[in-house]
């Protein structure tokens, strides 16, 4: 079945450092992928999403780029920030099985001032 | 805000109690789904409503089960509840007919406390 699997955390970075949280997946049809955050206390929202390959996802200079030869959709960010803080979750979503959509096991990021 | 409610914020209950947690959409979003988040599985999918059919099931248990009413709103019963319940429960709504493009939006989650 659809599956994702994503780098296990908790990654730690100083402010201002490069993000990388890798993502990657399994899937049988033309799934659309997504990036959510949970911030402490809260529900996830959605970062951004590609839809087909080759597609870049892009929201508050967090990037994603869909990558049908690799199966993979790796969240990057360049300078990261204190209130990035939070904890990351790549998901799929595809046009069998009903239109579920599959979450990855989550990475928690700490960034420290 | 994500326009998606859920109450009650929080819940604390006994082994073998029954408890009914409740989700409003977005307004004018059509499906609703239920998750259930806990440390050691994770985000769980456990079954999607689309204007008040049951469109798809995940893991959800038996002792488990919902419904989605005429406006739209919908209610996740849990009962012969164990301690193994304890986990925060998510619902979210999506418009429900683009299919593998769509976003799903979440509420702030219930979290469920079973002594």
């Amino acid at each position: 079945g659809d599956s994702v699997t994503q780098m296990e955390g908790p990654v730690t970075l100083s402010e201002e450092a490069f993000l990388t949280i890798n993502c990657t997946y399994t899937a049988t049809g033309y799934p659309s992928l997504f990036w959510y955050v949970q911030y402490p206390g809260e529900g996830l929202q959605l970062l951004l999403k590609a839809t087909k390959a080759d597609d870049k996802g892009s929201n508050k200079g967090f990037e994603a780029t869909y990558r049908k030869e690799t199966t993979s959709f790796h969240l990057e960010k360049g300078s990261v920030q204190v209130s990035d803080s939070a904890v990351y979750f790549c998901a799929l979503r595809s046009n069998t099985g009903g239109f579920k959509t599959i979450f990855g096991a989550g990475t928690r990021l700490f960034v420290k001032a | 805000d994500s326009g998606v409610t859920q109450t009650p914020k929080h819940l604390i209950t006994a082994t073998g109690q029954r408890v009914t947690l409740r989700c409003s959409p977005r307004s004018g979003d059509l499906s609703v789904y239920w998750y259930q988040q806990s440390l050691d599985q994770g985000l769980q999918f456990l079954i999607q409503y689309y204007n008040g059919e049951e469109r798809a099931k995940g893991n959800i248990l038996e002792r488990f089960s919902a419904q989605q009413f005429p406006d739209l709103h919908s209610e996740l019963n849990l009962s012969s509840l164990e301690l193994g319940d304890s986990a925060l429960y998510f619902c979210a709504s999506s418009v429900g007919i683009s299919g593998a493009k769509e976003t799903q939006y979440f509420g702030p989650g219930t979290r469920l406390l079973v002594l």
